[in-house]
């Protein structure tokens, strides 16, 4: 089974509006990590967010905020006033504690932002 | 701090050669780890070391080697190269393997198996 589903392969969005990822998640253990990944199409991978398990508050970065609803397994990515510059490819990841830690990830949502 | 270094960034092997993709990271890390990414896919893990002394094995480790003799390098080698390896490696550090800290990537070596 998939533990990290991104159901949107790829989004278009209009400039300045905001923008949904959607990420679900299947673990049973009770301590684990959830973390948005931006991959521009020069290739490097830029950490954005993180969201432990045990956080009662749903995490912000800036333009960037974290849905968390842990009862629904997901853990979606908010985009303020989207830029150009937000165009990329975007990754959810979790990490589990009685996986060791391994880090394990989506397939990933191509977003476009168009002027 | 140079953060995550990988050495080399493009590669191509016939099948069959073996070779080391180096990873360093100056941070004073203990967690360290090597990713694939293959088109249409997020990343897969291959290895990876909680500290010194110490490697696991990831979702993929087969046809893949590491160790870690210092907490700086994370050497990852493929054995006898196959097609199947083409792919971008990815290198990763974080403070340590739990919690909220981010892992800090490398710039990714792009390795193609004819």
């Amino acid at each position: 089974a998939q533990k990290i589903t991104q159901t949107q392969p790829g989004m278009f969005v209009q400039e300045k509006e905001a923008v949904t990822l959607d990420c679900t998640y299947d673990t049973s253990d009770q301590s684990y990590g959830l973390f948005w990944y931006k991959q521009p199409s020069s290739g490097e991978m830029i950490f954005l967010i993180y969201q432990g398990s045990y956080d009662e508050q749903n995490a912000t970065e800036g333009r960037y905020s974290l849905n968390f609803q842990k009862a629904r397994k997901s853990a979606n990515l908010v985009i303020s006033a989207s830029q150009l510059g937000d165009s990329a490819m975007y990754f959810c990841a979790m990490r589990e504690r009685d996986s060791n830690y391994q880090l394990i990830w989506g397939a990933g949502t191509k977003l476009i932002i168009k002027p | 701090n140079a953060g995550v270094t990988q050495t080399p960034k493009f590669q191509v092997l016939k099948t069959g050669q073996s070779m080391t993709l180096q990873c360093a990271q100056d941070m004073n890390h203990e967690y360290m780890s090597w990713y694939r990414q293959d088109p249409g896919m997020g990343l897969r893990l291959i290895h990876y070391s909680v500290g010194a002394g110490i490697t696991d094995q990831g979702e993929v480790p087969n046809g893949y080697n590491v160790s870690r003799s210092t907490t700086e390098d994370f050497p990852l080698r493929l054995l006898s190269a196959a097609p199947s390896q083409t792919s971008v490696y990815f290198c990763a550090s974080s403070l340590v393997a739990g919690g909220p800290g981010e892992q800090y990537f490398g710039p990714g070596t792009r390795l193609t198996v004819t």
